[in-house]
């Protein structure tokens, strides 16, 4: 069975800092991918990132970047140059690829950002 | 590019009573799929479909859920005998057969009395 874990419930963060919100995965598939969405207060699950189990590079997507290292099952989001539109919910989740559509998600980071 | 809509946003009934859900997917994305968000929760996968047909359903999806995609284009999810529980956001997303990414709709927000 898949597992995510996101062990900050909550992120204080200056505005135009870096931030890093953690994520942990667990599954026995060697074929796998790894997602991070932005939940903002309007409900809406928005797609930033996507790392596959294969890619030799971390994925980057703009100010997105994902820190994939898969000895230690982790799969990090870093903001970079943070603004105050990135507060919301963030949520990691995993899908695997041997017959599987679904994905599994973590319960989620709050980040605010303080200006 | 038009991305997934869902009506209603918000829905209040009573217990007992059966509900609907509608979600239009992005066009020409095959997949659609079904989650529920309680507080404080990530999304619980539900159920998925490709074109018409319903290939996954998770044991969250209990006899009174059901769910279809009658012509592979919009698809409705019902609840049946809501109880206080059901209470919940129910998100849809969709994705096309060669991408990895799920967008998902806004939601619709049930609360049940």
């Amino acid at each position: 069975a898949q597992k995510i874990t996101q062990t900050q419930p909550g992120m204080f963060v200056q505005e135009k800092e870096a931030v890093t919100l953690d994520c942990t995965y667990d599954t026995s598939d060697p074929s796998y991918g790894l997602f991070w969405y932005k939940q903002p207060s309007s409900g809406e699950m928005i797609f930033l990132i996507y790392q596959g189990s294969y890619d030799q590079q971390n994925a980057t997507e703009g100010r997105y970047s994902l820190n994939f290292q898969k000895a230690r099952k982790s799969a990090n989001l870093v903001i970079s140059a943070s603004q105050l539109g990135d507060s919301a919910m963030y949520f990691c989740a995993m899908r695997d690829y041997f017959g599987n559509e679904k994905l599994t998600f973590g319960t989620g980071t709050r980040l605010t950002i303080i200006p | 590019d038009t991305g997934v809509s869902q009506n209603p946003r918000h829905k209040i009934t009573k217990r007992g009573q059966n509900v609907t859900f509608r979600c239009d997917p992005i066009s020409e994305h095959n997949r659609l799929y079904w989650y529920r968000q309680t507080l404080g929760q990530g999304p619980e996968f539900l159920t998925y479909f490709q074109n018409e047909a319903q290939l996954e359903k998770s044991r969250l999806l209990s006899d009174r859920f059901s769910a279809e995609r009658p012509k592979g284009s919009f698809s409705t999810l019902e609840i049946q005998r809501t109880e206080q529980g059901d209470s919940a956001m129910y998100l849809c997303a969709s994705s096309p057969v060669s991408g990895h990414a799920q967008y998902f709709g806004p939601g619709t927000r049930l609360t049940v009395t």
